[in-house]
């Protein structure tokens, strides 16, 4: 596609409910990210994808987040008995590839994610 | 621990003028510094990437330094346009194999006023 792109844009949930984010990267991106922005926080790495599989899962909040990657494109990031702390916009983002030198990052759009 | 910061962390100018941001990180170890803007709403849109053996970059209007040694960058806006407002954000890329994380300045929010 012509960038990264993330459904849904806006999702409400009740707390203890699970969700699921979905992130689409640009064609050819070998390197998928997640962020996640919190109001007045700055923004926070979750984890990152090359290929199918993710090297550093460090970034996650908790083992209620987690996160794969199918055919080394669309990804999904799923939150497990959600609580209030976990609203946020999540971000995704993809690169061409790491380990090099240059590997701009470009973001989608985001999911803001309100748990009531 | 990475840490980068950015001041002022809101700035308001008169249109047309010329503006500096600045960004600054504690760990000189880096592959790359990226600057970003996002306007309200939305998703971040990358505006320049400075490699560490870079000393600037320009696009357009806008010019970013990076001064690796002290830890610095500055984004340069040319005769600034109210669509210029806008967060602007800073990230740096370690330089470390395996660590691929951007770590991001909190970010300066940017008023242009006609």
């Amino acid at each position: 596609g012509a960038g990264v792109s993330q459904s849904p844009s806006n999702k409400v949930t009740e707390k203890g409910k699970d969700v699921e984010l979905r992130c689409d990267p640009i064609s050819g991106h070998t390197a998928l990210y997640w962020y996640r922005q919190s109001l007045g926080q700055g923004l926070e790495f979750l984890i990152y994808f090359q290929g199918n599989s993710a090297p550093d899962k460090s970034g996650l909040p908790s083992d209620r987040f987690s996160a794969e990657r199918t055919g080394g494109s669309v990804s999904t990031l799923t939150i497990q008995r959600t609580q209030q702390e976990d609203s946020a916009v999540y971000l995704c983002a993809s690169s061409l590839a790491i380990y090099t030198g240059y590997n701009e990052q470009f973001f989608g759009p985001g999911t803001r994610l309100t748990v009531l | 621990k990475q840490e980068v910061t950015q001041i002022p962390a809101a700035l308001s100018v008169p249109e047309g003028e010329n503006l500096v941001l600045n960004c600054s990180f504690t760990d000189s170890a880096i592959y790359n510094l990226q600057w970003f803007r996002q306007d309200p709403g939305k998703g971040l849109t990358s505006l320049l990437l400075i490699q560490s053996s870079q000393r600037e970059q320009t696009s357009g209007r806008l010019n970013a330094s990076l001064d690796k040694s002290s830890g610095r960058s500055t984004l340069y806006i040319a005769a600034s346009q109210p669509g210029d407002s806008a967060t602007y954000l800073c990230a740096v890329r370690p330089k470390k194999v395996g660590n691929e994380k951007l770590t991001f300045g909190t970010g300066t929010r940017l008023t242009i006023i006609p």
